[in-house]
């Protein structure tokens, strides 16, 4: 079936500092290259935070970037220089390829940047 | 201003009653979900419509029922509600093969 696994959080890193939240789904029903981060950020809800919709494209939005890569399945997100305000949940989440354009989400990493 | 409703924020049942959850969007879009998200699991889709029409259901129980009365409105009905219901349920849009915007959620807790 479908499945998403992202980095066990959470993660912990100084301001400043590079990150990298991996992410790698099942690849029998997921919907190439459809592929999205979310993040929730502390009381607020679900948004976007950038998507890969055409292959060979990079993701990149507020300092993050996500490859895509086909051959090992993974749609990693990275960022050069966090900051605190980075600190929230992020979730990985390909489209898989049923009738109704279903997000399958990972089970969310938690990242909390400390100055 | 908010771009998806969903009503209540909280909701709290007794087990074997029925609730219905609102969503409404404001984004123009055609498509609309439900998705599910129970405490430690990952968020799980549940509906999909477009144009009011059903275009996939990946809830086993016929508990759960999606009611589209308007193009922006999918609201979702519970009936003989269980304590494994309890969740927070989002609601969610998108214009057609594009990204999804979700709602805020309604925390469901069945007692």
């Amino acid at each position: 079936g479908d499945s998403v696994t992202q980095t066990e959080g959470p993660v912990t890193v100084s301001e400043s500092e590079s990150l990298i939240i991996n992410c790698t789904y099942s690849a029998t029903s997921i919907a190439y290259p459809n592929l999205f981060w979310y993040v929730r950020y502390p009381g607020e809800g679900l948004q976007l935070l950038l998507k890969v919709i055409t292959a060979g494209q990079k993701g990149s939005s507020r300092g993050f970037e996500a490859t895509y890569n086909k051959e090992t399945t993974s749609f990693h997100l990275q960022k050069a220089s966090v900051q605190e305000s980075d600190s929230a949940v992020y979730y990985c989440a390909p489209l898989a390829t049923s009738s109704g354009q279903k997000l399958v989400f990972g089970q969310g990493t938690i990242l909390k940047v400390y100055l | 201003d908010p771009k998806i409703i969903q009503k209540p924020k909280y909701l709290v049942a007794v087990t074997g009653s029925e609730k219905i959850l609102i969503c409404e969007q404001y984004l123009g879009h055609n498509a609309m979900y439900w998705y599910r998200q129970s405490a430690k699991k990952p968020l799980e889709f549940m509906f999909s419509y477009s144009y009011q029409k059903l275009m996939d259901n990946q809830t086993a129980s016929s508990r759960f029922q999606p009611q589209s009365s308007k193009k922006n409105h999918l609201d979702l009905q519970i009936t003989a509600l269980k304590p494994d219901d309890s969740a927070t349920y989002f609601c969610a849009s998108s214009p057609r093969t594009d990204e999804q915007y979700f709602g805020p959620g309604t925390r469901l807790t069945v007692l």
